[in-house]
């Protein structure tokens, strides 16, 4: 599976949208960008994935760059309770494929 | 739907003895996954299952052995614990089939070895 590289931490006034990017240089046409969340040593929470185009839900969205290389995660409105460890993963999609966790960025939502 | 279930929540052992984590799934899942997680680290995964009746090595094997009883449960087991073993244990499970589905979390094991 691709790398991925992250900043370690971010902070984000508290109504304010939060962008997290990654980094994902080496990824391979079959690799899906995912991330989670951690909110404080929880199991980990999914947010959203994406291939090629862009995607919204009803908790983010992801915008991933022509060439896939990066994309950002996009928290529109920041509350307190986004303050978590976010991860970004690619992953192979295929029924057996694994997650393989970085070391995240933390982001900090400030009132 | 309770989702993904581990049992116990909090262990303490000591060196040299055994246990057994357990995990449940009421999401009809085929694949499932056991992860540690460090103090201020990522979670690494330690065994996975991709289907009833398989299991295979994650990146962290060593020290812990697994059973897929059946299509909801996955067990990890500690045969002689030791304190490079403290951790927090996470259980995992996704659909696989479709390929690109998410993972599902359960709320951890926090496990100390003395």
């Amino acid at each position: 599976d691709a790398k991925t590289t992250q900043p370690p931490s971010m902070d984000c006034a508290e109504g304010r949208a939060a962008n997290l990017p990654c980094n994902h240089s080496t990824i391979s046409g079959n690799e899906y960008v995912y991330w989670y969340r951690q909110i404080h040593s929880q199991g980990p929470q999914y947010i959203i994935h994406g291939l090629k185009n862009n995607e919204t839900n009803e908790m983010a969205s992801l915008i991933i760059t022509e060439d896939r290389k990066s994309s950002t995660l996009i928290l529109p409105h920041a509350t307190l309770r986004d303050t978590a460890v976010y991860y970004c993963i690619v992953r192979v999609g295929a029924s057996g494929s694994r997650l393989t966790f970085g070391e995240g960025t933390q982001l900090t939502v400030n009132p | 739907n309770a989702g993904v279930t581990q049992t116990p929540k909090f262990q303490v052992l000591k060196t040299g003895q055994s246990m057994t984590l357990q995990c449940a799934q009421d999401m009809n899942h085929n694949s499932m996954y056991w992860y540690r997680q460090d103090p201020g680290m990522g979670l690494r995964l330690i065994y996975y299952s991709a289907s009833e009746g398989t299991t295979d090595k994650g990146e962290v094997p060593n020290g812990y052995n697994v059973s897929r009883l059946n299509k909801r449960e996955f067990s990890l087991r500690l045969e002689s614990a030791a304190p490079s073993q403290t951790s927090v244990y996470f259980c995992a499970s996704r659909s696989g089939t479709s390929g690109d589905s998410e993972q599902f979390f359960g709320p951890g094991t926090r496990l100390t070895v003395l």
